[in-house]
């Protein structure tokens, strides 16, 4: 069955620095998400990717953030210059058409 | 806007016993409804989807929801728990349009007690 993959699975960096979380979507999928989930907290939206182009983006993503799908398979997202406050998990979810969201296993970062 | 209200952060039921999970919305759009499930250390996986067909909605592993708009409600319930319900299950609510995001409740841990 087709999933969605994330890479690395846990990542631990120091304030300040860049981090790039990877995901592969559904390869017929077309439109792509980043969540995140602060320990103990609700998920919450961050990006939503449609046509090589954020189609839709929260509070939460400021200038630290960024998104890219370099090529026809990846998905990327790009903090910076990352805060200990950016500690959380990060998933990647993609769906097709109007189906549901499939999510990834997500990415636990930590910044120290 | 769009929001989700999940009442009860934990909820404790013994093995055997009914299972209901809250969860209530609002949205000023007829909304799609979703239960998702998180198993510790894992991602979100589906349980099921209530899309605007029938309003009582089956999912994996003996899960169930029903769809009342009067309430604004999307309750989830399993008649009889197992020991491998225990985890955190999530309700979210979308705007019917594609691609557009989920927007999620706080959660519900469920602990089964044997």
């Amino acid at each position: 069955e087709p999933e969605v993959t994330q890479t690395p699975s846990h990542q631990v960096t120091q304030m300040g620095q860049e981090v790039i979380l990877r995901c592969v979507p559904i390869s017929n999928h077309l439109y792509f998400y980043w969540y995140r989930q602060i320990l103990g907290q609700k998920v919450e939206f961050l990006v939503s990717f449609y046509n090589n182009e954020i189609s839709e983006k929260s509070e939460i993503f400021d200038d630290q953030f960024s998104v890219e799908r370099p090529d026809g398979s990846n998905f990327t997202l790009k903090i910076r210059s990352t805060k200990l406050e950016d500690s959380a998990m990060y998933f990647c979810a993609s769906n097709k058409d109007n189906t549901e969201a499939f999510f990834g296993q997500g990415t636990r970062l930590t910044v120290v | 806007a769009q929001s989700v209200t999940q009442l009860g952060s934990h909820v404790s039921v013994s093995e055997g016993a009914l299972v209901l999970l809250r969860c209530n919305y609002s949205s000023s759009v007829p909304p799609y409804l979703f239960w998702y499930v998180q198993y510790p250390n894992q991602g979100l996986q589906l349980l099921l989807k209530y899309t605007s067909a029938a309003t009582l909605v089956k999912g994996i592993n003996g899960f169930e929801a029903e769809f009342k708009k009067s309430e604004t409600s999307f309750h989830l319930t399993k008649p009889s728990a197992h020991m491998s319900d225990a985890a955190e299950y999530f309700c979210a609510v979308r705007r019917e349009a594609a691609g557009n995001k989920l927007t999620f409740g706080g959660g519900t841990r469920v602990l089964v007690k044997p």
